[in-house]
């Protein structure tokens, strides 16, 4: 059973694409997280958000809790964005996480 | 910017073995936290730790682990009588207490090779 679901599993896409990751959950949660983890293993918090909508330079989250999806969406795509996007649920202090969207944006 | 150390980035041990990861969390950050990641698997919770005790694990920290904050800057995660499947990426976290909502700082990982 898995709390988190995430789509696509694999993506790719042209550099400068506007980009779509997609993430469901079944628990109830106090936040919502996207993390970034680079191909050296290392894991980066993009956003938490238990409500609406995040902007941080070309990266926007947003979360529907009536319909308990999230997306995460990248504008103008650049190689560098290049990365595992990870989609985790927490519940207090008790954590779910997606499996990953494995993102390659190609030049 | 501060950010969460953990050491040894590499770790190899003997099935049956005790090996102790440490985690240095930021320094103004009151929670913590240990993940693992499986080669090739998702992401997957351990335990939190506030005010010096667990505030939640997973089904995952059985007896075989224990996490301790022995001083005011370490946080370790000890695996008694390591098994093959302890192999994996362990990762600690921390945050801030408040304002509420702080993200997670992650540290770069100890990869743990059971042997």
């Amino acid at each position: 059973k898995n709390e988190v679901e995430q789509s696509p599993q694999n993506l790719t896409a042209q550099e400068g694409e506007f980009i779509t990751i997609n993430c469901s959950y079944s628990v109830g949660i106090s936040a919502l997280h996207w993390l970034q983890q680079h191909p050296g293993g290392g894991i980066v918090s993009l956003f938490m958000l238990s409500s609406g909508k995040k902007k941080h330079g070309r990266l926007i989250a947003t979360i529907n809790i009536q319909e308990k999806h999230s997306s995460l969406h990248i504008t103008a795509s650049h190689p560098r964005d290049s990365a595992v996007y990870i989609c985790a649920a927490s519940t207090g202090n008790q954590f779910y996480f997606g499996t990953g969207t494995s993102l390659t944006v190609i030049p | 910017e501060p950010e969460v150390t953990q050491t040894p980035s590499h770790q190899v041990t003997q099935m049956g073995q005790e090996v102790i990861l440490r985690c240095v969390p930021i320094s103004n950050h009151l929670y913590f936290y240990w993940y693992r990641q499986i080669l090739g698997q998702k992401v997957e919770f351990l335990v939190s730790f506030y005010n010096n005790e667990i505030s939640e694990k997973s089904e995952i920290f059985d007896d075989q682990f224990s996490v301790e904050r022995p001083d005011g800057s370490n946080f370790t995660l000890k695996i008694r009588s390591t098994k093959l499947e302890d192999s994996a990426m362990y990762f600690c976290a921390s945050r801030r207490s408040a304002p509420s909502n702080q993200p997670q700082h992650f540290g770069d990982g100890t990869r743990l090779s059971i042997l």
